[in-house]
């Protein structure tokens, strides 16, 4: 079973507003990444949390972490037409660190 | 540019064939995986290698042989013995600590009939 499950699984807003996506998981994490997929191409790398850090930014977004819920959310701030993709959250296992477990995913669509 | 080449993009075979998908990095990275994605779902491990002549398997193997005779490249063989093969796969490397994000390429969706 996947250790890591989104919500929504689909998502449809405007341009200019925020778009929230969680991230539930079941097992004691290293550190957990979200990475973002347009439509038949590869993954790309957005942000990675340690499991001792409870948030972090980059640009229009911002991670939370919460281990004692074991879930994260990735929130993209005033959202754009090219944020329009489909975004995973991964976790690297406390146990195992040498393998990406990665989640079912959010279909992102932000219309202009 | 540093990065992963998957190649071909498309590929397809008739079933009861042998395939092999090829994957190329130039990051100088030590760890590799590949990846199987179905459609509207997420990724699922098949196979990965953190050193040259190393791998292990990941949570789907059965069906597909890998092999890691240089740092650059890892090629995935797709085999007869897999039971239902079409799906897009994606290759990915990193630098192989724990907290190094992934690279992906941008796969190869193969098709079998």
């Amino acid at each position: 079973s996947q250790q890591g499950e989104e919500d929504p699984q689909a998502l449809s807003i405007q341009e200019g507003e925020n778009a929230t996506m969680n991230c539930s998981y079941k097992t004691s994490i290293n550190n957990l990444q979200w990475y973002r997929q347009n439509s038949g191409r590869g993954l790309v790398h957005l942000i990675l949390i340690r499991s001792n850090e409870r948030e972090k930014h980059s640009g229009r977004l911002r991670v939370t972490l919460d281990t004692s819920k074991k879930s994260s959310s990735l929130l993209i701030t005033a959202s754009r037409a090219a944020d329009t993709a489909s975004y995973f959250c991964a976790t690297v296992l406390s146990y195992n660190t040498d393998k990406l477990i990665f989640g079912t995913g959010t279909r992102l669509q932000v219309f202009p | 540019d540093g990065g992963i080449t998957q190649s071909p993009k498309y590929l397809f075979r008739k079933e009861g064939q042998n395939v092999t998908l090829s994957c190329e990095q130039n990051l100088n990275h030590d760890a590799m995986y590949w990846y199987r994605q179905d459609p509207g779902q997420g990724l699922r491990l098949i196979y990965y290698s953190q050193i040259v002549n190393d791998f292990q398997k990941g949570d789907i193997a059965e069906g597909y042989s890998v092999s890691r005779e240089k740092k650059e490249s890892f090629p995935l063989t797709v085999t007869s013995a897999q039971k239902n093969p079409t799906a897009f796969y994606l290759c990915a490397s990193s630098g192989g600590a724990w907290d190094s994000p992934l690279h992906f390429g941008n796969g190869t969706r193969l098709t079998v009939t």
